[in-house]
């Protein structure tokens, strides 16, 4: 059975730091690219972030790039999301998601399961 | 970036009836790599449709996706109790990942 289970979530001041993390069990982790998304408290989904299967490739959210930063431990079956400069508007629960695989790399983020989420609330 | 307009914004249907859901992109969605998404209050969202048209194993066959381009639909037949949720679509073809606004299908 796949399980991902999220933790790292917590308050912090604007301007601070926070990593996440997101263990992975029930399938070769190593095979699949992974994603981040976010959901605002009472908002929509909004994509974060993507690690390929191998860690080389990564991408980002306009809205995010240059402040999270993907990251995977292949021999850990971890995925990562280093998050710097927070701001009030990054307040959201995160979930990790798994890639579905269907479309052999040539598409980005299609998530066939997802953690429940961890909650990173940036105040004062 | 490709922005997804979905429609209506809430939908307020019965049990038994039939619901269509729209999704509209602002350029044309590569490989028609366009999911859906079902999400109930407090629950991670789960994968309905995939590839415009695919249904997910598991999923029952009253939820069908269709389209191509820029306009896609969800359909669900037959309402049942457990549908009522926010339904997401996805545009997965391209970087950055898109998803639309959401539509919250609720009990009439």
């Amino acid at each position: 059975e796949v399980q991902l289970l999220e933790s790292g979530g917590g308050l912090v001041q604007p301007g601070g730091s926070l990593r996440l993390s997101c263990a992975a069990s029930g399938f070769t982790f190593s095979s699949y690219s992974m994603t981040w998304v976010r959901q605002a408290p009472g908002k929509g989904l909004e994509w974060v972030s993507l690690v390929t299967a191998t860690g080389r490739t990564t991408y980002y959210a306009g809205s995010v790039k240059g402040r999270f930063t993907i990251s995977r431990d292949n021999s850990k079956n971890t995925l990562f999301l280093q998050m710097s400069s927070l701001r009030a508007e990054d307040t959201a629960v995160y979930y990790c998601a798994k890639e579905e695989g269907s479309c052999g790399g040539g598409c980005y983020s299609l998530s066939d399961y997802w953690g429940q989420g961890t909650l990173v609330t940036v105040s004062s | 970036e490709i922005v997804l307009t979905q429609s209506p914004g809430t939908l307020s249907l019965s049990p038994g009836e039939r619901a269509t859901l729209s999704c509209r992109a602002s350029q044309s969605v590569t490989s028609s790599y366009l999911a859906w998404y079902q999400q109930k209050a407090g629950q991670a969202p789960r994968l309905l449709i995939y590839a415009a048209s695919s249904r997910v194993t598991g999923i029952p066959d009253r939820f069908s996706g269709s389209g191509s381009g820029t306009d896609f639909t969800l359909t669900i037949t037959r309402l049942e109790p457990e549908d009522f949720a926010v339904y997401y679509c996805q545009q997965y073809g391209s970087s950055p990942v898109s998803f639309g606004q959401g539509t919250k299908l609720e009990i009439k």
